[in-house]
């Protein structure tokens, strides 16, 4: 375990429809990053967040929006889902907003667009 | 703009034989770099890093990663291999810097099969 929570775990779900992915940082942990990790894109940055305010914008589309709550716990939306967007999306979080540290990665959610 | 090629989609090697996985990089300035792990179903875990110094960093479960600046390269290495170091190894790159957030780049990925 290595203290980021990411839920669910798996999501299918239907072209069109909304859909929110759920991460918990490691404890002490301030900043969030989002990533895409698909077979062709590879690992790809989608926002960071830094104690509650968003920090740094990466490849993330209009469709997708995130936010970090007063307790630290972020949240990615997804919507108007299009089958491109099946890919697995992880968590990261690290203590500072920069420097050398490294990220502690979650299991990540598998998400599935039929 | 930052960038990190992994040259190399997969890498075989026999149990006991000593590994390399090749890490390029392009970025200005003394970049910080990483190494990542994957194993299958799991997030990425913290393998090493280079940040200054010595040019030969040791990490965990016995890997280490050369850091060559004038070939800009950062190529993992390990003298035995394991079966269980059979995964999908992660390259990354960050420009040093204050003030601001400095964005992470990570490679494509270079999967790792040890052979029994």
């Amino acid at each position: 375990d290595s203290g980021v929570t990411q839920t669910p775990k798996h999501l299918i779900t239907a072209t069109g429809q909304r859909v929110t992915l759920r991460c918990s940082p490691r404890s002490g942990d301030l900043s969030v990053y989002w990533y895409q990790q698909s077979l062709d894109q590879g690992l790809q940055f989608l926002i960071q967040y830094y104690n509650g305010e968003e920090r740094a914008k990466g490849n993330i589309l209009e469709r997708f929006s995130a936010q970090q709550f007063p307790d630290l716990h972020s949240e990615l939306n997804l919507s108007s889902l299009e089958l491109g967007d099946s890919a697995l999306y992880f968590c990261a979080s690290s203590v500072a907003l920069q420097g050398a540290q490294s990220y502690t990665f979650g299991s990540g959610t598998r998400l599935t667009v039929v | 703009a930052q960038s990190v090629a992994q040259p190399e989609d997969q890498v075989n090697v026999a149990e006991g034989n000593p590994l390399t996985v090749k890490c390029t990089y392009s970025v200005s300035g003394n970049p910080y770099l990483f190494w990542y792990v994957q194993y299958p179903n799991r997030g990425l875990q913290f393998l090493l890093k280079y940040i200054t110094g010595d040019n030969l960093v040791k990490g965990s479960y016995g890997f280490e990663a050369e850091f060559n600046k004038s070939q800009t390269s950062f190529h993992l290495k390990k003298p035995s291999a394991l079966v269980s170091d059979s995964a999908l190894y992660f390259c990354a790159v960050r420009p040093p810097g204050s003030g601001g957030y400095q964005k992470v780049t990570f490679g494509i990925g270079t999967k790792l099969q040890v052979i029994p």
